[in-house]
């Protein structure tokens, strides 16, 4: 079976520094990885994925993520947070060998950007 | 905007009523897979629905149903509903020609309040 930890419900970072919000996963094949965000009131908002290749996979609104492999992280990352990126994230993975495809979603982590 | 379209964005009904949730997916798409958010579950996956088909199912309570129409939109039905299913409905679609790899487009989401 497959499965997501986002292990912080919540990060703080200050406006101007860099961010980083963690997701480790679990599959018994190849892992197709996902980062989605959510503002409040909206639904998920698709970010960036890893498929194949690179390991630093570029997305939207400046975020990278970095697939490593030995050990199963795909950590969100941005060089420079904005305030308006506070909302929650999402990490999400798929994984045909379970026999399901369904995308399993992590808990989500609140970012919060401070002025 | 994911151009997943769900209606109505907001929903207050009583206790052992029925409710019917739609989905208009982006145009192209014939996956549709319907999820629970709630606080203390998190995103929770319901069913996908694919063609027409039902394709996968997952945490979904005999009270509720769903089905995809000939015109690839979708409604997802609530019935006998408790104040426990008071929760955030999100409807996603996806092109499916690579069930992995493809990414999964998240609509605004219905927001169901029983009372």
């Amino acid at each position: 079976a497959q499965s997501v930890a986002q292990p912080e419900d919540q990060v703080n970072v200050a406006e101007g520094n860099p961010l980083t919000v963690k997701c480790t996963y679990s599959v018994s094949g190849n892992p197709y990885l996902f980062w989605y965000v959510q503002y409040p009131n909206r639904g998920l908002q698709f970010l960036l994925k890893y498929i194949t290749g690179d390991n630093l996979v570029k997305g939207s609104y400046g975020f990278e993520a970095e697939f490593n492999k030995s050990q199963t992280s795909f950590h969100l990352k941005k060089p420079s947070a904005l305030v308006s990126d506070s909302a929650l994230y999402f990490c999400a993975v798929r994984d045909l060998s379970g026999g399901s495809y369904i995308p399993t979603f992590g808990r989500g982590t609140s970012l919060i950007v401070h002025p | 905007d994911s151009g997943v379209t769900q209606t109505p964005k907001h929903l207050i009904t009583a206790t052992g009523q029925r409710v019917t949730l739609r989905c208009s997916p982006r145009s192209g798409d014939l996956s549709v897979y319907w999820y629970q958010q709630s606080l203390d579950q998190g995103l929770q996956f319901l069913i996908q629905y694919y063609n027409g088909e039902e394709r996968a199912k997952g945490n979904i309570l005999e009270r509720f149903s769903a089905q995809q129409f000939p015109d690839l939109h979708s409604e997802l039905n609530l019935s006998s509903l408790e104040l426990g299913d008071s929760a955030l409905y999100f409807c996603a679609s996806s092109v499916e020609g690579d069930p992995i790899g493809n990414t999964i487009y998240f609509g605004e989401g219905s927001w169901l309040t029983v009372v």
